[in-house]
């Protein structure tokens, strides 16, 4: 039984550039999290997608987008990076209250 | 808003010792916590989940307790070994969508 699956691994991107990280949820699962990991610090909330539409949103502007598929998989782009947003993506799918299961992330990097 | 604490930051002991992780949250109104496992540079692995209703959940040589009342919540290592070596994150569910973390527990288990 699959996991998560998020790709790609790792990403290094130019300030201001554009960039889109995709995530396979786990089967079975039908809600997708994304959350952004700094180094040393806990995961903080972006937003979280249901039924294709954004359900709720964290402290993150707008540049921080996402979808979901029909398939329950899922995209989040950023859009004019900052080197601030260099961190650990990672993306979460859930269902109901059985738990959250992560994948194993997508280190971005912006140079 | 809810607020995770995890204490200590870091720790370090010798193979085969017992040990207690220990996280705090400040809005008692949880419908779950999650102990989570996260290896450098690696995304979360699930270690156990505590519904509301429930005390504690036990798996292998680990045991998670829960206090909701008092907001707290325990992960025992048992005859710790060196492949536990990791940072422990504790995360709940309250209320909204998102998960809220803490900034994790660094465990190193000296051989």
């Amino acid at each position: 039984d699959a996991g998560v699956t998020q790709s790609p691994t790792h990403l290094i991107k130019t300030r201001g550039q554009q960039v889109t990280l995709r995530c396979s949820p786990k089967s079975g699962h039908d809600t997708v999290s994304w959350y952004q990991q700094a180094l040393g610090q806990g995961p903080q909330f972006i937003f979280q997608y249901y039924e294709e539409e954004e359900r709720q949103r964290g402290n993150f502007p707008d540049r921080f987008s996402g979808h979901q598929f029909p398939n329950y998989s899922s995209e989040l782009n950023v859009n004019a990076l900052w080197l601030g947003d260099s961190a650990l993506y990672l993306c979460a799918s859930s269902f109901r209250t059985g738990g959250y299961t992560f994948g194993s992330g997508t280190r971005l990097t912006v140079v | 808003k809810q607020e995770v604490t995890q204490i200590p930051a870091a720790l370090s002991v010798p193979e085969g010792e017992n040990l207690v992780l220990n996280c705090s949250f400040t809005d008692s109104a949880i419908y779950n916590l999650q102990w989570f496992r996260q290896d450098p540079g690696k995304g979360l692995t699930s270690l156990l989940l505590i519904q509301s209703s429930q005390r504690e959940q036990t798996s292998g040589r680990l045991n998670a307790s829960l206090d909701k009342s008092s907001g707290r919540s325990t992960l025992y290592i048992a005859a710790s070994q060196p492949g536990d070596s990791a940072t422990y994150l504790c995360a709940v569910w309250a209320g909204s969508y998102q998960l809220t973390f803490g900034k994790g527990t660094k465990l190193s288990v000296i051989p």
